[in-house]
C-alpha cells in the first residue's frame, strides 16, 4: 500500500529532550516535507527536500534541523524542544513538488512540558 | 496581513445542499491552487488542484480560480454527511517547492 508513515504517533515530552519524528514513504517520491498545525494558524511549512541531500526553509524552521540521506526518509529533529513547539506534526511526499499531488502521514502529535 | 486567509466556520448546512468554500489571497505570483479535505484525526488529502485561473470539475466538487479577484473557490453539490470535514485551501508559485495553506473551514453536513 502506498503510504507516508510517521512515527512516533503521540509523544509527550520536557522541555531541552532533543528528539526524532521519522518519516517514510514507499512511493519513490522526490519531494518531502514538515508542517505544523496548530489551531487558528492552520498548516505551516517547516522544511522541505526536493531530493537526497536536498532541503531548504519553509516559513517556521526556527528550532527544527532536517536531514535527507536517503530517498525514502525525511526525519524532523529537535534539538532543545521548547513548549511552543507543542503542536500536531505532518510529513508529506510528492513526485516533485509543486505542480504534484502531496500526500500526507497520519500525523504525530507532540506535546512538549 | 496573512498571504492566505480563510474563514474557519464552523459552516453547518443540511444534507444536500451546496457548499460554497473561499479562500483570498494578497501574493499575485501564486499560480498553482488547491484544496485538501481532512478528516478529525488525519492527514489531509487533495481534493482538487487547479493551474492559473478557471474551473475544474470533479464529480460534485468544482474548484473556480479568480486571479484578477485573488479569490478561489470550492463548490460540493449535493452535500453529504460525509463530506463533513475541515477543508484547507494552499498555493504556491511556480518554480517553487513551497506551499501556502490557509487556515481551513470546518463543514458540518447534517443528516
Amino acid at each position: 500500500e502506498a503510504q507516508v508513515t510517521q512515527n512516533p504517533r503521540y509523544l509527550i515530552t520536557v522541555t531541552g529532550k532533543k528528539l526524532t519524528v521519522t518519516c517514510s514513504q514507499n512511493m519513490n517520491h522526490e519531494y518531502m516535507s514538515w508542517y505544523r498545525q496548530d489551531p487558528g494558524l492552520g498548516l505551516r511549512q517547516i522544511y522541505y527536500s526536493m531530493n537526497v541531500e536536498v532541503t531548504d526553509k519553509g516559513d517556521v524552521p526556527e528550532g527544527y534541523k532536517v536531514s535527507r540521506k536517503e530517498k525514502r526518509n525525511f526525519p524532523l529533529i529537535l534539538e532543545s524542544p521548547s513548549p511552543n513547539q507543542t503542536s500536531l506534526y505532518f510529513c508529506a511526499s510528492g513526485l516533485s513538488g509543486a505542480t504534484d499531488t502531496q500526500y500526507f502521514g497520519p500525523g504525530t502529535r507532540l506535546t512538549v512540558l | 496581513q496573512k498571504e492566505v486567509e480563510q474563514d474557519p466556520g464552523p459552516l453547518s448546512v443540511p444534507e444536500g445542499a451546496i457548499v460554497s468554500l473561499n479562500c483570498t489571497y494578497s501574493n499575485s505570483a501564486f499560480q498553482y491552487f488547491m484544496w485538501y479535505r481532512q478528516y478529525s484525526r488525519k492527514g489531509p488529502e487533495l481534493l482538487m488542484y487547479t493551474y492559473s485561473s478557471g474551473n475544474k470539475e470533479d464529480g460534485r466538487f468544482t474548484a473556480q480560480v479568480d486571479k484578477s479577484s485573488k479569490y478561489i473557490s470550492l463548490f460540493i453539490r449535493d452535500s453529504q454527511p460525509s463530506d463533513s470535514a475541515t477543508y484547507l485551501c494552499a498555493m504556491s508559485t511556480s518554480g517553487t517547492y513551497k506551499y501556502i495553506f490557509g487556515t481551513g473551514t470546518r463543514l458540518k453536513v447534517l443528516a
